[in-house]
């Protein structure tokens, strides 16, 4: 099946920083990418849709200046986690489409002290 | 607006109990619908899906569920569990333009 990659596995960041997280499909291209948020003990909550060459489309109340995503190919989306602060905590998924399917990358896990 | 939910939180069997999770939609489209599985430090791995014909959809594992459209559910069902099926399992609903909402999940226990 195919593949989605996500770098890094882990991260932890001091308060105020920022943070990038890569979501990459390794054998197939993808013109759009989704990204999840997963809280403990609850499920993926949809944060955006990435689009390759145009905007991302950010679900109701996700700031788009907080998480910023690029579609830099049709193989790479970035989310990165601006001004990070300790309520960013979390496990960051993505996905790509394939075929009417969804495969997803392992996850991230962010910890911002 | 779309959601899933999700009836039992966790779930604890023994090896070879019969499983049945409960996941009921709301969405008044057509829809597509699906079951994912998240063995412990894994990705998501898709189960099994529902577009449409027989409603009764098989998947991998042994794990097979049914759409019935007039109660808006689509339960998971395997009729004798094991050891290696301990798991959280996902129920999903296309919300359009390839997009999942997800239910907020069953953590199943299965003992040896």
């Amino acid at each position: 099946g195919a593949v989605v990659s996500q770098h890094p596995s882990r991260v932890i960041c001091k308060s105020g920083t920022s943070v990038k997280i890569e979501c990459r499909s390794l054998d197939f291209q993808a013109t759009t990418m989704f990204w999840y948020r997963q809280f403990p003990k609850k499920s993926l909550m949809l944060m955006a849709t990435s689009n390759e060459g145009s905007k991302a489309t950010y679900e109701q109340g996700v700031e788009k200046d907080k998480f910023l995503i690029n579609h830099a190919s049709l193989t790479l989306s970035t989310l990165t986690v601006t001004s990070a602060h300790p309520e960013d905590s979390s496990f960051y998924i993505c996905s790509a489409p394939l075929a009417a399917e969804q495969f997803f990358g392992p996850g991230t896990r962010l910890t911002v002290l | 607006a779309q959601s899933v939910s999700q009836h039992n939180h966790h779930v604890i069997l023994s090896e070879a109990a019969s499983l049945e999770l409960g996941c009921n939609y709301s969405y008044g489209g057509t829809v597509n619908l699906f079951w994912y599985v998240q063995y412990p430090g894994q990705h998501l791995q898709l189960l099994l899906k529902y577009f449409s014909g027989d409603p009764l959809v098989k998947g991998i594992k042994g794990f097979e569920a049914e759409f019935i459209k007039s109660k808006f559910s689509f339960n998971l069902r395997k009729p004798s569990v094991q050891w290696s099926d301990t798991a959280e399992y996902f129920c999903a609903v296309n919300a359009g333009f390839q997009k999942l909402v997800f239910g907020t999940g069953t953590r199943l226990l299965v003992s040896p």
